[in-house]
């Protein structure tokens, strides 16, 4: 079956930190990629996609993520973090069926 | 544009109760998403419509759960009945193709006790 794993469940930083946030899928065939975000309160939104092409790909509020295919990776990065991208993080990939399968999400935490 | 709208936001219910969640899509969209998220895991598919046919329900629990979308509009996902486990957030999504950018309601958060 396939599965999307995310590798750390809560994730803090101090504001300006550097961010990573791990993401492997198991599935051979094509898929798109997906990393999305809930900010408190707030309605699940999308952050950057990769369907194609040049594999890193460049979303909303400085995040970018890299699609690795020899690992199976799609990792979330942002140079320095603020404090209002306080959120769960979630990847997720799209088989050619189109069924949309999510990680468990990681809490990012960002002192001020 | 009116993002996709769910009602009730929250529900708390007794074992054994049914209940009812409502999902209204964005306008147009034809592919409408309900899924299951469990505290301190991702959103599972439950069931998708394109228009008023199911697409997927391979993972609805069709014992108790039951999902309807009569007009190929809005969609109403009823459990009876309800168990513990059900206790979770009910989030509706929408996409105007089954391939498109899925857009997501803010959810109902059902507490089964």
């Amino acid at each position: 079956a396939q599965s999307v794993s995310q590798h750390n469940h809560h994730v803090i930083l101090s504001e300006a930190a550097s961010l990573e946030l791990g993401c492997n899928y198991s599935y051979g065939g094509t898929v798109n990629l997906f990393w999305y975000v809930q900010y408190p309160g707030q309605h699940l939104q999308l952050l950057l996609k990769y369907f194609s092409g040049d594999p890193l790909v460049k979303g909303i509020k400085g995040f970018e993520a890299e699609f690795i295919k020899s690992k199976f990776s799609f990792n979330l990065r942002k140079p320095s973090v603020q404090w209002s991208d306080t959120a769960e993080y979630f990847c997720a990939v799209r088989n050619q069926g189109g069924k949309l399968i999510f990680g468990q999400g990681t809490e990012l935490s960002v002192k001020p | 544009e009116a993002g996709v709208a769910q009602s009730p936001r929250y529900k708390i219910i007794e074992k054994r109760q049914s209940v009812a969640f409502w999902c209204n899509p964005i306008s147009g969209h034809a592919t409408l998403y309900w899924y299951q998220q469990i505290l301190g895991q991702g959103p599972k598919l439950l069931i998708q419509f394109q228009n008023n046919g199911v697409v997927d329900d391979s993972q609805l629990p069709k014992d108790r759960f039951s999902a309807e979308r009569l007009k190929g509009v809005d969609s109403t996902l009823k459990i009876q009945p309800a168990k513990l486990e059900d206790s979770a957030v009910y989030l509706c999504a929408s996409s105007f193709g089954t391939n498109g950018e899925q857009f997501f309601g803010p959810g109902t958060r059902l507490t089964v006790l």
